[in-house]
């Protein structure tokens, strides 16, 4: 079946440091690819999506790109901030299907 | 204007009781979800109505029925609690031909 895989986390940092989360998938075809964030003792949000391969998503200063070839995902920012302190999932989706399949959840702390 | 909206926030109940988690969506949407995230915030769908028609039903136990009395609308009722069912329970939004989920702030059960 269709699935993701994060990097395990928890991943500390400090403030401006470089955050790089890895995402692989395995799907049947050529999914639709997301992060999603998720602030301590909220619901989750949309951070960005790529919809075909080389597509770059982009908001907040994350950035992820779509990898055909390497069926990755991985999201990227330059210069953490104490308030991207959350949970990072990674997820694909179908057009076909209503469903988003999750990544386990990567937890980021970011330290001032 | 709270665009996905759940009730309780808190839920803490005794093993074998029945109880209710109400959701609604003023975003006119079409697609409405459960999720379930784990104490490991392993994230999980239960269940996806469109227009009022269930059409996820992932593996789950017979114990939990969602009912959707409009669009607007999908609760999710659960009967005879049990322990693993402790998690915080999330339900989600998204409009026609869209991937993009818009997700409640969840709701806490705890089950003692």
């Amino acid at each position: 079946g269709d699935s993701v895989t994060q990097m395990e986390g928890p991943v500390t940092l400090s403030e401006e440091a470089f955050l790089t989360i890895n995402c692989t998938y395995t799907a049947t075809g050529y999914p639709s690819l997301f992060w999603y964030v998720q602030y301590p003792g909220e619901g989750l949000q949309l951070l960005l999506k790529a919809t075909k391969a080389d597509d770059k998503g982009s908001n907040k200063g994350f950035e992820a790109t779509y990898r055909k070839e390497t069926t990755s995902f991985h999201l990227e920012k330059g210069s953490v901030q104490v308030s991207d302190s959350a949970v990072y999932f990674c997820a694909l989706s179908f057009s076909n299907d209503y469903k988003l399949s999750f990544g386990a959840g990567t937890t980021v702390t970011v330290r001032a | 204007d709270t665009a996905v909206s759940q009730t309780p926030k808190y839920l803490v109940t005794q093993m074998g009781n029945d109880k209710s988690i109400k959701c609604e969506q003023n975003l006119g949407h079409d697609t409405m979800y459960w999720y379930k995230q784990d104490s490991k915030k392993f994230l999980k769908i239960m269940f996806s109505y469109n227009n009022k028609e269930l059409i996820i039903n992932e593996t789950v136990p017979n114990r939990f029925s969602p009912k959707s009395p409009d669009k607007a609308h999908l609760n999710l009722h659960i009967n005879s609690l049990e322990l693993g069912d402790s998690a915080v329970y999330f339900c989600a939004s998204s409009p026609p031909r869209s991937w993009t989920q818009y997700f409640g702030p969840g709701t806490r059960l705890l089950v003692l």
